[in-house]
């Protein structure tokens, strides 16, 4: 079955450093990946997909690119903010999304 | 676009009692949409798939007589906790896939926060 794997949390970071958020996974067939966010008490929202293998997906500074021979989807930013502290939850999808555990970010000022 | 909401957004019961969750595509169409439990600091764990119009399909270990799902339209699902225990608080999520898309891409409603004293 469809597996997602991701770098385990809680990631605390100084504002203005680099993110690396690793993510790799286990499917059959060619699943669309995602990121997603989740701010504290809110549902999860979109930050960023792709569809195929080599797509990149970008989203505010945010960027992941589709890796089919490493099975990976890792997230990275090169400069995180204070407002960037939420959870992290990679995914992916065919006719379910497959979640990861997600990881806690913390930005320091 | 592509907007989920939620209603209601926190509610608090008796143990006993039953609580009626609504889940809403607001500017699209939804053959599909999904309901996910969260405990904290945990990721989602799906319960069941709604298709419109016909029956829920649920996760194994999910009683279904216990969280009653109905899509009745291709805009509305509901989930309902029926005799709601303590055990049963939880974040509930739901999410909708844009039928017209033909994409798996789901969009999440903002949550449920259920707390049962």
């Amino acid at each position: 079955g469809n597996s997602v794997t991701q770098m385990e949390g809680p990631v605390t970071l100084s504002e203005e450093a680099f993110l690396t958020i690793n993510c790799t996974y286990t499917a059959t067939g060619y699943p669309s990946l995602f990121w997603y966010v989740q701010y504290p008490g809110e549902g999860l929202q979109l930050l960023l997909k792709a569809t195929k293998a080599d797509d990149k997906g970008s989203n505010k500074g945010f960027e992941a690119t589709y890796r089919k021979e490493t099975t990976s989807f890792h997230l990275e930013k090169g400069s995180v903010q204070v407002s960037d502290s939420a959870v992290y939850f990679c995914a992916l999808a065919d006719e379910k999304l497959t979640f990861g555990t997600g990881t806690r970010l913390t930005i320091i000022p | 676009g592509a907007v989920v909401s939620q209603h209601p957004s926190r509610v608090i019961c008796k143990s006993g009692t039953s609580v009626k969750i609504e889940c809403r595509s607001l500017d699209f169409q939804a053959t599909t949409m999904f309901w996910y439990r969260q405990f904290p600091k945990q990721s989602l764990m799906l319960m069941a798939t709604s298709n419109e119009g016909s029956k829920a399909t649920y996760e194994q270990g999910v009683e279904k007589d216990k969280f009653l799902i109905n899509h009745a339209s291709l805009t509305l699902s509901t989930l309902t906790v029926t005799s709601a225990h303590p055990e049963d608080s939880s974040f509930y999520i739901c999410s909708a896939r844009d039928f017209a898309s033909g994409s798996y891409e789901q969009y999440f409603g903002p949550g449920t926060r259920l707390t049962v004293t």
